[in-house]
């Protein structure tokens, strides 16, 4: 079993509709949690962390955790077409400061 | 820098050739990673430096792979006798420390194509 399992997509969305993207994760000692972007022959790029159970909001993007179930989300606002791109989640080991595990990411397409 | 800075940005070598790729982190960053993306594939860490103490060498895929760190500050990575399955972009990431939730700012990476 994968750290972080994501389902690749893609997953493809209206402009102006909420995308949903989603995560588990298996090492309970997980504290802090991340979204990347990455945009096709880009780095990644953080948009969220979050380390404590519930929502978090910024701007269009909220993040949403539940340690219980091992579940991390982002939800995307208002999707634009500037929202396209491939999503990874990301958990640190609990165990072992710093490092991350990655999700192999969503490819989000929004759709004008 | 301002950012995380690698070079070469693009390398093309022959099978078998040894090749070095740099990494300049943010200034004042203490931990420093190199992460491996392969097409369609998600981010294979490969090794963690955090100021003096021993790197974290537990994700080098074979022992073809090394790196250092200079100073505390620029690393180089060297693949060894490449191989067509080292085909990636080798990302490097440097963070302030490497305490659990500090942001991790990636380089643009090193697209590498072996031959």
């Amino acid at each position: 079993q994968k750290e972080v399992e994501q389902n690749s997509g893609p997953l493809s969305v209206p402009e102006g509709a909420i995308a949903s993207l989603n995560c588990t994760y298996s090492d309970r000692g997980s504290q802090s949690f991340f979204w990347y972007r990455q945009y096709s022959g880009k780095s990644p790029e953080l948009i969220m962390f979050i380390y404590s159970n519930g929502d978090k909001e910024d701007g269009r993007f909220t993040a949403q955790l539940n340690k219980a179930s091992q579940y991390v989300s982002l939800l995307i606002r208002d999707s634009q077409p500037s929202d396209s791109a491939t999503y990874l989640c990301a958990a640190d080991r609990g165990s072992t400061l710093g490092r991350l595990y990655f999700g192999r990411g969503t490819q989000l397409t929004v759709w004008p | 820098g301002a950012g995380v800075s690698q070079s070469p940005s693009n390398k093309v070598t022959e099978k078998g050739k040894d090749v070095e790729l740099r990494c300049d982190p943010i200034s004042g960053h203490t931990a420093l990673y190199w992460y491996r993306q392969s097409l369609g594939q998600g981010l294979e860490f490969l090794i963690y430096f955090q100021g003096n103490s021993a790197p974290d060498k537990s994700g080098l895929p074979s022992d073809r792979f090394s790196a250092e760190r200079t100073g505390g500050s620029v690393s180089t990575l060297t693949i060894q006798r490449t191989q067509q399955e080292d085909s990636a972009v080798y990302l490097c990431a440097s963070s302030l420390d490497g305490s659990g939730g500090n942001t991790i700012y990636f380089g643009e990476g090193s697209w590498l194509t072996v031959v």
